[in-house]
């Protein structure tokens, strides 16, 4: 089954081109933060996190990068392959507080 | 595959009605979470479950409960069913009580249909 959420934005990328999609957070406290990528008939899985404390964080093919003047996060992925087409959630956290908000989603197509 | 198992895959029942969806998390993990994603209000907390007892409470309603047992299966118990309730229900585990990202692991969900 297709993830959840037919009305989402979009975002079409060709295959081998960097892609960035954009996320604004609610809650200014936040400590933590988080990129899941749910691909058709799964469940979110885990790409990369990233404190508070911290702005840019890298990982293999993906950076993160967080504003916490606007209340933004962004996740960069390079290189895009057809495998990356999915919908991509940001999620945050304060810490004590285990309830994990996570942000409407952006749908990634990759353009072969 | 994530190890986490969720049963049923799929299921339709009417307005009104019970039913329970069950989770086995993966070995060894001591922690459950329960989300429910909508069309209207995308991926929701609803409840978490570390070691057999409730450890944080999101927005779920009144008419759900959830449980988790010694064998740290958990069961989410979804009554006086409405059309609204249609949903896919995930469960998560982790081996710890507070959240780290990179050791939650989800299941491939329950859909719910309510007709």
């Amino acid at each position: 089954g297709e993830s959840v959420g037919l009305h989402l934005p979009t975002l079409s990328v060709q295959e081998g081109d960097n892609s960035i999609i954009n996320c604004a957070y609610s809650n200014s406290a936040s400590d933590y933060f988080i990129w899941y990528k749910q691909e058709s008939g799964k469940g979110p899985q885990f790409i990369i996190d990233i404190r508070s404390n911290m702005d840019k964080r890298q990982g293999q093919r993906v950076t993160v990068l967080l504003n916490k003047t606007v209340k933004h996060l962004s996740l960069q992925i390079a290189a895009t392959q057809p495998g990356d087409s999915a919908v991509y959630f940001c999620a945050e956290l304060l810490f004590g507080n285990e309830k994990l908000t996570f942000g409407t989603g952006t749908r990634l197509t990759i353009i072969p | 595959d994530s190890g986490v198992t969720q049963t049923p895959k799929h299921l339709i029942t009417a307005t009104g009605q019970r039913v329970t969806l069950r989770c086995s998390p993966r070995s060894g993990d001591l922690s459950v979470y329960w989300y429910q994603q909508s069309l209207d209000q995308g991926l929701q907390f609803l409840i978490q479950y570390y070691n057999g007892e409730e450890r944080a409470k999101g927005n779920i309603l009144e008419r759900f409960s959830a449980q988790q047992f010694p064998d740290l299966h958990s069961e989410l118990n979804l009554s006086s069913l409405e059309l609204g309730d249609s949903a896919l229900y995930f469960c998560a585990s982790s081996p710890h009580s507070g959240f780290t990202g990179n050791t939650i692991y989800f299941g491939e969900g329950s859909w719910l249909t309510v007709v």
